[in-house]
Protein backbone atom coordinates (compact mmCIF):
# COMPACT_ATOMS: atom_id res chain seq x y z
CA UNK A 1 0.00 0.00 0.00
CA UNK A 2 0.89 3.47 0.16
CA UNK A 3 2.97 4.49 2.60
CA UNK A 4 5.93 6.39 4.29
CA UNK A 5 8.31 4.50 7.17
CA UNK A 6 10.95 6.22 8.77
CA UNK A 7 13.45 4.30 10.86
CA UNK A 8 16.99 5.54 12.60
CA UNK A 9 15.41 7.83 15.34
CA UNK A 10 16.95 7.34 18.58
CA UNK A 11 18.47 8.70 21.71
CA UNK A 12 22.00 10.70 21.27
CA UNK A 13 24.51 13.25 22.74
CA UNK A 14 24.51 16.89 22.08
CA UNK A 15 26.70 17.51 19.43
CA UNK A 16 26.34 13.58 17.81
CA UNK A 17 25.12 13.17 14.52
CA UNK A 18 21.96 10.93 13.20
CA UNK A 19 20.74 9.46 9.97
CA UNK A 20 16.91 9.32 9.47
CA UNK A 21 15.99 7.15 6.61
CA UNK A 22 12.06 7.40 4.92
CA UNK A 23 11.01 4.42 3.13
CA UNK A 24 8.19 4.49 0.70
CA UNK A 25 6.05 2.16 -1.21
CA UNK A 26 3.41 2.04 -3.33
CA UNK A 27 3.46 5.05 -5.48
CA UNK A 28 6.30 6.04 -7.81
CA UNK A 29 8.76 8.39 -5.56
CA UNK A 30 10.50 9.89 -7.67
CA UNK A 31 7.67 11.88 -8.76
CA UNK A 32 7.38 13.63 -5.77
CA UNK A 33 9.39 16.34 -3.60
CA UNK A 34 9.44 15.43 -0.10
CA UNK A 35 9.78 17.37 3.39
CA UNK A 36 11.13 16.35 6.41
CA UNK A 37 8.57 18.30 8.97
CA UNK A 38 9.28 17.94 12.87
CA UNK A 39 7.22 18.29 16.16
CA UNK A 40 8.72 18.77 19.42
CA UNK A 41 7.10 16.93 22.37
CA UNK A 42 3.91 18.67 23.40
CA UNK A 43 4.57 21.43 20.47
CA UNK A 44 3.27 21.91 17.51
CA UNK A 45 4.19 21.49 13.80
CA UNK A 46 7.74 22.57 12.41
CA UNK A 47 8.27 22.40 9.05
CA UNK A 48 12.38 21.47 8.19
CA UNK A 49 13.30 20.63 4.82
CA UNK A 50 12.10 20.13 1.19
CA UNK A 51 14.20 18.28 -1.69
CA UNK A 52 12.63 18.51 -5.19
CA UNK A 53 11.60 15.27 -7.20
CA UNK A 54 15.22 14.48 -8.68
CA UNK A 55 16.82 16.27 -5.87
CA UNK A 56 18.11 19.13 -7.36
CA UNK A 57 16.69 21.46 -5.15
CA UNK A 58 17.10 21.58 -1.75
CA UNK A 59 15.78 24.35 0.65
CA UNK A 60 15.73 24.53 4.71
CA UNK A 61 14.04 25.89 7.71
CA UNK A 62 16.90 28.52 9.06
CA UNK A 63 16.75 25.96 12.36
CA UNK A 64 18.34 23.50 11.15
CA UNK A 65 20.66 25.29 7.70
CA UNK A 66 24.39 24.22 7.66
CA UNK A 67 23.59 21.02 10.07
CA UNK A 68 20.86 19.20 8.35
CA UNK A 69 21.30 17.60 4.86
CA UNK A 70 18.43 16.83 2.75
CA UNK A 71 18.89 13.88 0.17
CA UNK A 72 17.19 10.82 -1.77
CA UNK A 73 17.78 7.92 -3.53
CA UNK A 74 15.04 7.53 -6.11
CA UNK A 75 16.55 3.97 -6.91
CA UNK A 76 15.78 2.64 -3.78
CA UNK A 77 12.37 4.86 -2.80
CA UNK A 78 14.41 6.24 0.20
CA UNK A 79 14.54 9.81 1.35
CA UNK A 80 17.25 10.72 3.98
CA UNK A 81 18.06 13.66 6.60
CA UNK A 82 21.71 13.80 8.02
CA UNK A 83 21.70 15.89 11.33
CA UNK A 84 25.25 16.89 12.62
CA UNK A 85 25.91 19.25 15.71
CA UNK A 86 22.31 18.06 17.46
CA UNK A 87 21.17 20.01 20.08
CA UNK A 88 18.70 19.14 22.53
CA UNK A 89 16.26 22.00 20.72
CA UNK A 90 16.36 18.87 17.96
CA UNK A 91 14.32 16.75 20.41
CA UNK A 92 11.36 15.71 18.06
CA UNK A 93 8.96 13.62 16.15
CA UNK A 94 10.58 13.74 12.79
CA UNK A 95 7.98 12.62 9.94
CA UNK A 96 8.92 12.41 6.26
CA UNK A 97 6.06 14.01 4.30
CA UNK A 98 5.17 13.88 0.59
CA UNK A 99 4.33 17.08 -1.30
CA UNK A 100 1.34 17.32 -4.02
CA UNK A 101 1.03 19.82 -6.50
CA UNK A 102 -3.19 20.36 -6.49
CA UNK A 103 -3.69 23.49 -9.09
CA UNK A 104 -1.80 26.23 -7.63
CA UNK A 105 -1.60 24.81 -3.94
CA UNK A 106 1.24 22.78 -2.46
CA UNK A 107 0.13 20.03 0.19
CA UNK A 108 1.38 17.50 2.50
CA UNK A 109 -0.83 14.33 1.72
CA UNK A 110 0.97 11.51 3.21
CA UNK A 111 3.01 11.19 6.35
CA UNK A 112 4.97 8.84 7.54
CA UNK A 113 4.13 7.67 11.53
CA UNK A 114 7.27 9.44 12.79
CA UNK A 115 10.29 8.58 14.38
CA UNK A 116 11.29 9.98 17.44
CA UNK A 117 15.36 11.43 18.07
CA UNK A 118 15.92 12.26 21.83
CA UNK A 119 19.17 14.30 22.19
CA UNK A 120 19.94 14.56 25.83
CA UNK A 121 23.46 13.99 27.75
CA UNK B 1 10.17 35.14 6.29
CA UNK B 2 6.11 34.51 6.74
CA UNK B 3 4.86 33.98 9.96
CA UNK B 4 1.63 32.56 11.05
CA UNK B 5 -0.93 33.10 14.10
CA UNK B 6 -3.71 31.18 15.14
CA UNK B 7 -6.71 31.89 17.56
CA UNK B 8 -7.59 30.52 19.40
CA UNK B 9 -4.72 28.86 20.74
CA UNK B 10 -7.14 26.34 22.33
CA UNK B 11 -11.23 26.21 22.55
CA UNK B 12 -13.95 23.92 24.45
CA UNK B 13 -17.11 23.86 22.35
CA UNK B 14 -20.08 21.08 22.84
CA UNK B 15 -21.59 18.45 19.98
CA UNK B 16 -22.77 19.97 17.40
CA UNK B 17 -21.65 23.15 17.54
CA UNK B 18 -20.19 25.83 15.01
CA UNK B 19 -16.53 26.35 15.44
CA UNK B 20 -14.21 28.67 13.80
CA UNK B 21 -10.34 29.52 13.99
CA UNK B 22 -8.77 31.70 12.38
CA UNK B 23 -5.20 31.72 10.44
CA UNK B 24 -3.09 34.94 10.02
CA UNK B 25 -0.38 35.34 7.69
CA UNK B 26 2.19 38.38 8.40
CA UNK B 27 2.07 39.22 4.77
CA UNK B 28 -0.27 38.37 1.22
CA UNK B 29 -0.14 34.60 0.57
CA UNK B 30 -2.72 35.11 -2.06
CA UNK B 31 -5.03 31.29 -1.09
CA UNK B 32 -1.88 29.22 -0.39
CA UNK B 33 -2.71 28.20 3.06
CA UNK B 34 -3.77 24.63 3.43
CA UNK B 35 -5.67 23.11 6.90
CA UNK B 36 -4.37 19.84 8.84
CA UNK B 37 -6.13 18.17 11.48
CA UNK B 38 -3.95 15.90 14.11
CA UNK B 39 -5.13 13.42 16.67
CA UNK B 40 -3.16 12.69 19.37
CA UNK B 41 -0.26 10.67 18.65
CA UNK B 42 -1.22 10.35 15.21
CA UNK B 43 0.46 12.17 12.28
CA UNK B 44 -1.61 15.09 10.90
CA UNK B 45 -3.88 14.79 8.06
CA UNK B 46 -5.33 17.48 5.34
CA UNK B 47 -8.55 18.08 5.34
CA UNK B 48 -8.30 21.96 3.58
CA UNK B 49 -6.26 23.12 0.54
CA UNK B 50 -6.10 26.41 -1.46
CA UNK B 51 -7.66 27.83 1.70
CA UNK B 52 -11.19 26.93 0.73
CA UNK B 53 -11.12 23.67 -0.77
CA UNK B 54 -12.32 20.10 0.96
CA UNK B 55 -9.83 17.40 0.35
CA UNK B 56 -11.53 14.17 -1.49
CA UNK B 57 -12.75 12.07 1.38
CA UNK B 58 -13.09 15.14 4.16
CA UNK B 59 -16.33 15.31 5.43
CA UNK B 60 -18.42 18.46 4.52
CA UNK B 61 -18.98 19.96 7.82
CA UNK B 62 -15.80 20.83 7.48
CA UNK B 63 -14.95 24.16 5.59
CA UNK B 64 -12.28 26.94 4.73
CA UNK B 65 -12.57 30.62 3.50
CA UNK B 66 -10.07 33.67 3.05
CA UNK B 67 -7.39 35.12 1.14
CA UNK B 68 -4.77 37.82 1.45
CA UNK B 69 -3.38 37.58 5.14
CA UNK B 70 -6.74 36.16 6.98
CA UNK B 71 -8.59 32.71 6.75
CA UNK B 72 -10.69 30.79 8.72
CA UNK B 73 -11.28 27.33 9.35
CA UNK B 74 -14.85 25.92 10.79
CA UNK B 75 -16.44 23.00 12.11
CA UNK B 76 -20.41 23.54 11.26
CA UNK B 77 -21.31 20.60 13.83
CA UNK B 78 -19.03 19.67 15.93
CA UNK B 79 -18.46 15.99 16.34
CA UNK B 80 -16.71 13.68 18.92
CA UNK B 81 -14.00 12.57 16.73
CA UNK B 82 -13.44 15.83 15.68
CA UNK B 83 -10.87 16.49 19.15
CA UNK B 84 -7.45 17.11 18.19
CA UNK B 85 -5.65 19.98 17.14
CA UNK B 86 -5.60 21.74 13.81
CA UNK B 87 -2.62 23.85 12.18
CA UNK B 88 -2.70 25.95 9.46
CA UNK B 89 0.27 26.23 6.76
CA UNK B 90 1.39 28.10 4.12
CA UNK B 91 4.06 27.66 1.67
CA UNK B 92 6.28 29.55 -1.00
CA UNK B 93 6.85 29.11 -4.30
CA UNK B 94 10.32 27.12 -3.35
CA UNK B 95 7.73 24.89 -1.63
CA UNK B 96 8.97 25.82 1.75
CA UNK B 97 6.14 25.87 4.16
CA UNK B 98 5.44 27.19 7.65
CA UNK B 99 2.86 25.96 10.02
CA UNK B 100 0.89 27.72 12.18
CA UNK B 101 1.03 27.02 16.58
CA UNK B 102 -1.88 25.07 16.17
CA UNK B 103 -5.51 25.29 18.08
CA UNK B 104 -6.39 22.82 20.57
CA UNK B 105 -9.90 21.55 20.41
CA UNK B 106 -12.07 19.52 22.65
CA UNK B 107 -15.64 18.77 23.70
CA UNK B 108 -17.04 20.02 26.54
Amino acid sequence: QVQLVESGGGVVQPGRSLRLSCAASGFIFGGYAMHWVRQAPGKGLEWEAVISDVGSMKYYAESVKGRFTISRDNSRNTLYLQMNSLTVEDTAVYYCARDRKVGTSEVIDLWGQGTMVTVTS
Amino acid sequence: DIQMTQSPSSLSASVGDRVTITCRASQDISNFLNWYQQKPGKAPKLLIYGASNLETGVPSRFSGSGSGTDFAFTISSLQPEDIGTYFCQQHDDRLIFTFGPGTKVDIK
